[in-house]
């Protein structure tokens, strides 16, 4: 019940393009959804959190979509760049306690 | 504000052994997270400190111990090393009554 299951594993998008990454979970205690980037050699840098009172957050080209009922949220990439190629991770808490999704790996062509 | 950091930043260490590893939070934050990272596992959560007590600890054998010191400095300890236990081990602190996490930038440790 705390596993968060995100997909697709990796995404490849071309320059310009939108970039979608799906995750679900069963645990109704989670309280807070954030989105992590990760590039290879550092640490997870939060892109974007949401909770679960809002059904969308948007920050520049970065947008969470929440859909309570269904128990899944997803992040939206818009005009996606190079610079944008990273490991994301969405993860969802209880208890002060993060759980992580496996991440996916998104490469943006130029 | 310099952000968390940890160290060492690399470690290798044998079948075995035990390693500390250190992480100083932001500065004002009190509460310290340690994550585990593997590419079989993913971000695992190991325990969580604030104001030097555990309030929280993840599915992980007790070869797994940490602590927080006055400062909010935090180290965590494994002994009897095993291979599995080789993995990128992630800091992360964040201020009383917020949400976010600061992640550091990781000790990778590897086990031979």
């Amino acid at each position: 019940q705390q596993q968060v299951k995100q997909s697709p594993q990796s995404l490849i998008v071309q320059k310009g393009g939108i970039s979608i990454i799906n995750c679900a979970y069963e645990n109704t205690a989670f309280d807070y959804f954030p989105w992590y980037q990760q590039f290879p050699g550092k640490g997870p840098a939060l892109l974007i959190a949401i909770r679960p009172d809002v059904s969308e957050k948007k920050e520049g080209r970065f947008t969470i979509s929440f859909n309570k009922s269904a128990k899944q949220f997803s992040l939206h990439i818009m005009d996606s760049q190079p610079g944008d190629s990273a490991t994301y991770f969405c993860a969802a808490r209880s208890a002060r306690q993060l759980t992580f999704g496996s991440g996916t790996q998104l490469t943006v062509l130029p | 504000k310099a952000g968390v950091t940890q160290t060492p930043r690399y470690l290798i260490k044998t079948r075995g052994q035990q390693v500390t590893l250190s992480c100083s939070p932001i500065s004002g934050h009190r509460s310290v997270s340690w994550y585990q990272q593997t590419p079989g596992q993913g971000l695992q959560f190991l325990f969580e400190y604030f104001s030097e007590t555990q309030r929280n600890k993840g599915n992980f054998p007790g070869r797994f111990s940490g602590r927080q010191f006055s400062n909010s400095r935090s180290e965590m300890n494994v002994s009897t090393l095993e291979l599995g236990d080789s993995a990128l081990y992630l800091c992360a602190s964040s201020q009383k009554g917020t949400d976010t996490q600061y992640f550091g930038p990781g000790t990778r440790l590897t086990v031979l």
